[in-house]
């Protein structure tokens, strides 16, 4: 098991340009995750999917931020135009909806200059 | 609403003390629990989880923590803690309601730094 793979691991970026990231979850979770970290604001929670429909996008910070899931193995967080104040690191998350914890991925660090 | 409480920013033990990491939640019914470390530059990894049963739980690492419904309560401990559990370490929980769904929600994250 290749475990919650994201992509890029690093990002940097000019400010007004779009950004997208990537994640594909464990094969057989039927739930995703999208998480954003900074020093200030800690671990945030931004959507998340079951049986890729959005359950919940309520931290998603503003319409400049959007997240899809074509497909049980595909998401992605695109971010246009992006700003200096999104560099974070973005996490991606999967489980199965009958099991608790989560399993991340090793995260993409955004930087936007 | 769901919700977890890491009094702590940082604890600091020496090796080969006890390690402690507190956490105290709410929620409106019963809780699924955990804990999770991250180590630098990494993503946050499963230590472990309490659901039912036992109000001691044991996870990876030589970790445990105990559920204590009165106190509201699932510290985080080790009997004699490494240097290499030096991380960012996370509470979290998940309400066992419907709707609730399936998110968990995390603590602000206690930073350990266990010293030589």
């Amino acid at each position: 098991d290749a475990g919650v793979i994201q992509s890029p691991r690093h990002e940097v970026t000019e400010m007004g340009q779009e950004v997208t990231l990537r994640c594909k979850p464990i094969s057989g979770h039927n739930s995703l995750f999208w998480y954003r970290q900074t020093m200030m604001r800690g671990l945030e929670l931004l959507i998340y999917f079951n049986n890729n429909v959005p359950i919940d996008d309520s931290g998603m910070p503003e319409d400049r931020f959007s997240a899809k899931m074509p497909n049980a193995s595909f998401s992605t967080l695109k971010i246009q135009p992006s700003e200096p104040r999104d560099s974070a690191v973005y996490f991606c998350a999967s489980n199965h909806q009958r099991v608790g914890g989560y399993t991340f991925g090793s995260g993409t660090r955004l930087t936007v200059v | 609403a769901q919700s977890v409480a890491q009094p702590e920013d940082q604890v600091n033990v020496a090796e080969g003390n006890p390690l402690t990491v507190k956490c105290t939640y709410s929620v409106s019914g019963n809780p699924y629990l955990f804990w999770y470390v991250q180590y630098p530059n990494r993503g946050l990894q499963f230590l472990l989880k309490y659901i039912t049963g036992d109000n001691l739980v044991k996870g990876s690492y030589g970790f445990e923590a105990e559920f204590n419904k009165s106190q509201t309560s699932f510290h985080l401990k080790k009997p004699s803690a490494l240097v290499s559990d030096s991380a960012l370490y996370f509470c979290a929980v998940r309400e066992l309601i419907k709707a609730a769904g399936n998110k968990l929600t995390f603590g602000g994250g206690t930073r350990v730094l266990v010293k030589p």
